[in-house]
């Protein structure tokens, strides 16, 4: 079965420095990856996919995540971290059998420090 | 478009009651899930559809029912609850049943406690 890896819990950042938060994959074919972010007591907001094309991907609230197949990784980045970016974040494969089914990773704890 | 839709946001249930969880989208999206999240767990799949009258199983389908009656509903039975079925619920739909290209658009929740 495809899945990801969130192998860090919580990511501390100051309020202006860069953010990363890091996944990596372990799919068979191609890979269809999707960050989404969480604020409290709230539902999941989607923020960027990658399909196919650039591996660089650019998402909602200026976040962009980064494609490396050599390293399976997909990491979120955000280069001047708020305070309103202290959230949830999950990383997701599509599922095998080619349909929308969706594995998520266990999800980061982003806080960022004024 | 309200997007998804989940009722109630919060429920307390006994041991052993039943409840059904609601989910609507005016999305016209063919796909709709269920997961649970759990501290540390991230999302799991219940059960999923990906179209009027069809469902099927997803990673933690015991001790849930589900039907897809309409495009637009997609409710969550707990047949005999268990404290075990703690947890957040969220509902998700998306526009494409096969393709996987398009994201999930997720309802704002619904928080259960089973005592």
């Amino acid at each position: 079965a495809q899945s990801v890896a969130q192998p860090e819990d919580q990511v501390n950042v100051a309020e202006g420095n860069p953010l990363t938060v890091k996944c990596t994959y372990s799919v068979s074919g191609n890979p269809y990856l999707f960050w989404y972010v969480q604020y409290p007591n709230r539902g999941l907001q989607f923020l960027l996919k990658y399909i196919t094309g650039d591996n660089l991907v650019k998402g909602s609230y200026g976040f962009e995540a980064e494609f490396n197949k050599s390293q399976t990784s997909f990491h979120l980045k955000k280069p001047s971290a708020l305070v309103s970016d202290s959230a949830l974040y999950f990383c997701a494969v599509r599922d095998y059998g080619g349909n929308n089914r969706l594995a998520f990773g266990k999800g980061n704890q982003v806080v960022v420090i004024p | 478009n309200a997007g998804v839709t989940q009722t109630p946001k919060f429920q307390v249930l006994k041991t052993g009651q039943s409840m059904t969880l609601q989910c609507a989208q005016d999305m016209n999206h063919e796909y709709m899930s269920w997961y649970r999240q759990d501290p540390g767990m991230g999302l799991r799949l219940i059960h999923y559809s990906v179209g009027a009258g069809i469902t099927d199983q997803g990673e933690v389908p015991n001790g849930y029912n589900v039907s897809r009656s309409t495009t637009e509903d997609f409710p969550l039975r707990l047949l005999s609850a268990a404290p075990s079925q703690t947890s957040v619920y969220f509902c998700a739909s998306s526009y494409s049943k096969t393709s996987g290209y398009y994201e999930q658009f997720f309802g704002p929740g619904t928080r259960l406690t089973v005592l």
